[in-house]
């Protein structure tokens, strides 16, 4: 049983490029998440997939999109970077039974480091 | 206020010590609580998962909830260099979302 592998895990943009992340979920999950962790804080929730179709968002601009393929992959999608987007971006999957609940363990992966100069 | 407080640390320990890691809240809506384990450069590792109020046990480690101060308590047991990472709690209603604490480093000296 394979984890949850994100790519790349390191990578330097400069201010308003575009940056695109990627997260293989672990075999058997439909349900990924996406955070950012700022260095010293904890994750910030940015959305959910379940099943290709966003199910939830939490308080980032739309400048940051996502996508679910029917694999379950995702991308992560950052327009118009900005200092502040400098981060550890984590994705995390988890098999969610139809319920969209918090009560799905999530499994994390090791997360792509973004710097932006 | 944070919805979700941590204290940062570090909290450095001797081999062997019991350690205590705290996170209080201040909302009564959430049900599911649990401790990741993060070492550095690495993704979060859950750890322990706790539903409402009360202690569940898995080794070393024993995870508290008290619904009733907001307030939820990692313990681990004899610890080990090995248990150096820092530790985040994260919490969640019936939603979809986890909030995080800003996550305790620990460091156990041996």
């Amino acid at each position: 049983e394979t984890g949850v592998t994100q790519s790349p895990t390191h990578l330097i943009k400069t201010r308003g490029q575009q940056v695109t992340l990627r997260c293989s979920s672990q075999s058997g999950h439909n349900t990924v998440s996406w955070y950012q962790q700022a260095l010293g804080q904890g994750p910030q929730f940015i959305f959910q997939y379940y099943r290709e179709e966003e199910n939830g968002r939490g308080n980032f601009p739309p400048r940051f999109s996502g996508l679910q393929f029917p694999n379950y992959s995702s991308e992560l999608n950052v327009n118009a970077l900005e200092l502040d987007d400098s981060a550890l971006y984590l994705c995390a999957s988890s098999f969610d039974p139809g319920t969209r609940s918090g009560a799905n363990v999530l499994t994390f992966g090791a997360g792509s480091r973004l710097t932006v100069l | 206020q944070k919805e979700v407080e941590q204290d940062p640390g570090p909290l450095s320990v001797p081999e062997g010590a019991i350690v205590s890691l705290n996170c209080t809240y201040s909302n009564s809506a959430f049900q599911y609580f649990m401790w990741y384990r993060q070492y550095s450069r690495k993704g979060p590792e859950l750890l322990m998962y706790t539903y409402s109020s009360g202690n569940k046990e898995d080794g070393r480690f024993t995870a508290q909830v008290d619904k009733s101060s907001k307030y939820i308590s990692l313990f681990i047991r004899d610890s080990q260099p090995s248990d150096s990472a820092t530790y985040l709690c994260a919490m969640s209603d019936s939603n979809y979302q986890l909030i995080w604490g800003a996550g305790t480093k620990l460091i156990i000296k041996p």
